[in-house]
């Protein structure tokens, strides 16, 4: 059973910049695994920012990037503003097969 | 615009089967994947499956295999979801999920979600 694992939990400062990452069990992520990264605020359903590791959507804030970082995939957050606390999950491709990450809960303090 | 309309809320007994809708409009049915997630309360994600709209074919989750079965009547642009032999456990919000496809570079996005159905499985 393939596992994807998530930062549990991550508090950033208004205005600075935070990291979160996605891993694999199977071994490194690649652009093959076609990371989606998603935001979910409390009674709402997910919206879609990040898709196939780097691209946006058209509603995606510019604040927000998507990458491969040390075998992981990465969501960056730059300027980050009071409106970014959610919580985020990545989803990774394995052959027609999807899997969520558990999920990262991102407070801006 | 695109929209993602599923059904209301249901509440089952344990055993039962639950069948959620997912009524779709303004694009082309057949050119997008349908996925289907469910989220537990206080819970995280999960992906149960996917349907493609014109063959009909799908890809379960391991752990539902024999329990899901997702469908579509393209007549009226509708996707469908059961889940069999509800538990407790089963009680989540599913979400209807559209996933486009994208070519030169291969491109898997996840754009428009329907607003849930909340389905409660009472132990």
């Amino acid at each position: 059973q393939t596992v994807v694992t998530q930062e549990p939990s991550l508090t950033v400062s208004p205005g600075g910049t935070v990291i979160l990452t996605c891993a694999s069990s199977t071994g490194a992520v690649t652009s093959g695994h076609h990371p989606n990264w998603f935001q979910q605020k409390p009674g709402q359903p997910p919206r879609t920012l990040i898709y196939s590791t780097s691209n946006k959507h058209s509603w995606t804030p510019a604040r927000y990037s998507g990458s491969l970082l040390g075998g992981k995939a990465a969501l960056t957050l730059s300027g980050v503003q009071p409106e970014d606390e959610a919580k985020y999950y990545c989803l990774l491709y394995y052959d027609g097969v999807r899997v969520f990450g558990g999920g990262t809960k991102l407070t801006v303090l | 615009q695109v929209q993602l309309v599923q059904s209301e809320a249901e509440v089952k007994t344990p055993g039962a089967s639950v069948k959620v809708s997912c009524k779709t409009s303004a694009y082309v049915f057949s050119d997008y994947y349908m996925h289907w997630v469910r989220q537990a309360p206080g819970q995280g994600l999960e992906w149960l499956g996917r349907l493609t709209p014109d063959s009909g074919a799908t890809v379960y989750a391991q752990k539902f295999q024999g329990r899901v079965t997702m469908t579509r009547d393209t007549s009226t642009r509708t996707v469908y979801m059961d889940l069999s032999s509800l538990r407790s456990e089963d009680t989540a919000i599913y979400y209807c999920a559209r996933e486009g496809v994208g070519e030169n570079p291969k491109r898997y996005f996840f754009d428009y979600w329907g607003q849930g159905t909340l389905v409660t499985v009472p132990s």
